[in-house]
């Protein structure tokens, strides 16, 4: 069974443009979480998808959106980047159902560079 | 409301023990461990949940104390494989369905 892929791997932008990550599950697994993974802060949530609905979202500014399309597929979108922003985002796949009680399989990350 | 992790970095011979502790100041749902190898993603170890009920790993051993809102995660005979950081993510009764991780324990397993 294939993992959970994230493209592109690695990404440089400058200051105020805006970048589109793209993440595709675990065939069948219809719940995408996204993650913003810095050194200084840890793993942090960004949102949940569940079924092209957005389930939960983290403490991000608005300029962080997500998606998720009807194969389950998903992309998160960052608009006007800062500095700041530079980290690896992760996204991870689960089955479904609550998050409580489920794992999830986590993609290689997208590692995003603001310059 | 994010978990906090003890120890921040533990650095061990082969085949010593070592455990991880993970706290939160709220009540708890779940209790998940993931390992992050360097330059990997996180992969699951195990989750604990409130009532007693555990999945995961059979060589990994946690404990789950949900009346002190505390898990612990035990390493024992640590092997090289075992480096990595490790991070506990919680999920709160009452709250929101969003699993919230502490910051990591770094593991440096040394022959």
């Amino acid at each position: 069974k294939a993992g959970v892929t994230q493209t592109p791997r690695y990404l440089i932008k400058t200051r105020g443009q805006q970048v589109t990550l793209s993440c595709s599950p675990i065939s069948g697994h219809r719940s995408v979480s996204w993650y913003q993974q810095t050194p200084g802060q840890g793993l942090q949530f960004l949102f949940e998808y569940f079924s092209e609905t957005q389930r939960n979202k983290g403490n991000f500014p608005g300029r962080f959106s997500g998606r998720q399309f009807s194969n389950s597929r998903s992309e998160m979108n960052v608009s006007t980047l800062e500095l700041g922003d530079s980290a690896l985002y992760l996204c991870a796949s689960s089955i479904g159902g609550s998050g409580r009680i489920g794992e999830q399989f986590f993609g290689p990350g997208t590692r995003l560079t603001v310059l | 409301q994010q978990p906090v992790q003890s120890p921040q970095a533990v650095i061990l011979r082969e085949g010593e023990d070592a455990v991880i502790n993970c706290s939160s100041s709220k009540a708890l749902y779940s209790v998940h461990w993931y390992r992050q190898k360097h330059g990997e993603a996180p992969v699951f170890l195990m989750i604990l949940l409130k009532g007693g009920e555990q999945k995961g790993h059979d060589k990994i051993s946690a404990s789950f104390n949900e009346k002190k809102q505390q898990s612990s995660l035990y390493l024992t005979a640590s092997q090289l494989s075992y480096s990595g950081t490790y991070f506990c993510g919680t999920y709160t009764q009452g709250g929101s369905e969003k699993l919230v991780f502490g910051k990591g324990t770094k593991l440096t397993v040394n022959p």
